[in-house]
């Protein structure tokens, strides 16, 4: 158990940019988790992953945001179009889970800053 | 609605003194779970704890308890003798089922940083 990895540890880029963050899960992990987390709040999510399937998007995730799971094992989120806004750290978390109420493992985050 | 208060938004202490963190949260669901997870400086969530909504008996864990009681919706952390690595954003999450998606989502609260002095 290696633990929940994620890919950069930062980013910085210009507003207008696209970006794609990396996670690799705990290897038997059939669920996955993105989340959004700003200064002085708790996560946010933003959508989640059974295996290859995405069966969750909140509405935090605009038409920008896209995230893949192409084979059930890393996953990637994709941010169009950068905007100030978008500015937060975003965390990624699996769990080994049917129903979503098992607790969740967290990697460190990718800290993203839009200049 | 699902909801997950947090009211202390930083609490300082002198290491070794006890410190209760309070979380209160709303549902309407009678099965739900709480979680207690602990963001150090490094930034990575450390589960702590889950209780499920049947269960209220109080759990304590070194120098960690748990506190759930289901009349006033809160489950509380207390830290007996605090030590300076207990410094960190400690967050409380209710994990409700949503019909919609036939699932259970976490929702979390906005956290209580602890600062323990030596």
């Amino acid at each position: 158990d290696t633990g929940v990895s994620q890919d950069p540890r930062h980013k910085i880029t210009k507003r207008g940019q696209n970006v794609t963050f990396r996670c690799d899960p705990i290897s038997e992990h059939n669920r996955l988790y993105w989340y959004r987390q700003t200064l002085g709040q708790g996560p946010e999510f933003l959508t989640y992953f059974q295996n290859e399937a995405q069966l969750e998007k909140s509405r935090l995730l605009s038409d920008r945001f896209s995230a893949e799971r192409p084979k059930g094992s890393f996953s990637t989120l994709e941010i169009q179009r950068t905007e100030q806004g978008d500015s937060a750290m975003y965390l990624c978390a699996s769990s080994l889970d049917r129903l979503g109420n098992q607790p969740q493992h967290f990697g460190d985050g990718t800290r993203l800053s839009i200049l | 609605a699902q909801k997950v208060t947090q009211a202390q938004t930083e609490i300082s202490v002198v290491e070794k003194e006890d410190v209760t963190l309070d979380c209160v949260y709303e549902t309407r669901d009678t099965t739900y779970y709480l979680f207690w997870y602990k963001q150090p400086p490094s930034g990575e969530l450390v589960f702590l704890i889950r209780r499920n909504s049947f269960d209220e008996q109080n759990e304590i864990s070194g120098r960690y308890s748990w506190n759930f009681q289901k009349s006033t919706s809160s489950f509380n952390f207390t830290i007996t003798a605090s030590q300076v690595v207990d410094s960190a954003v400690y967050f409380c999450a209710l994990s409700a089922f949503y019909s919609t998606s036939g699932t259970y989502k976490y929702i979390f609260g906005t956290g209580t940083r602890l600062k323990v002095l030596a």
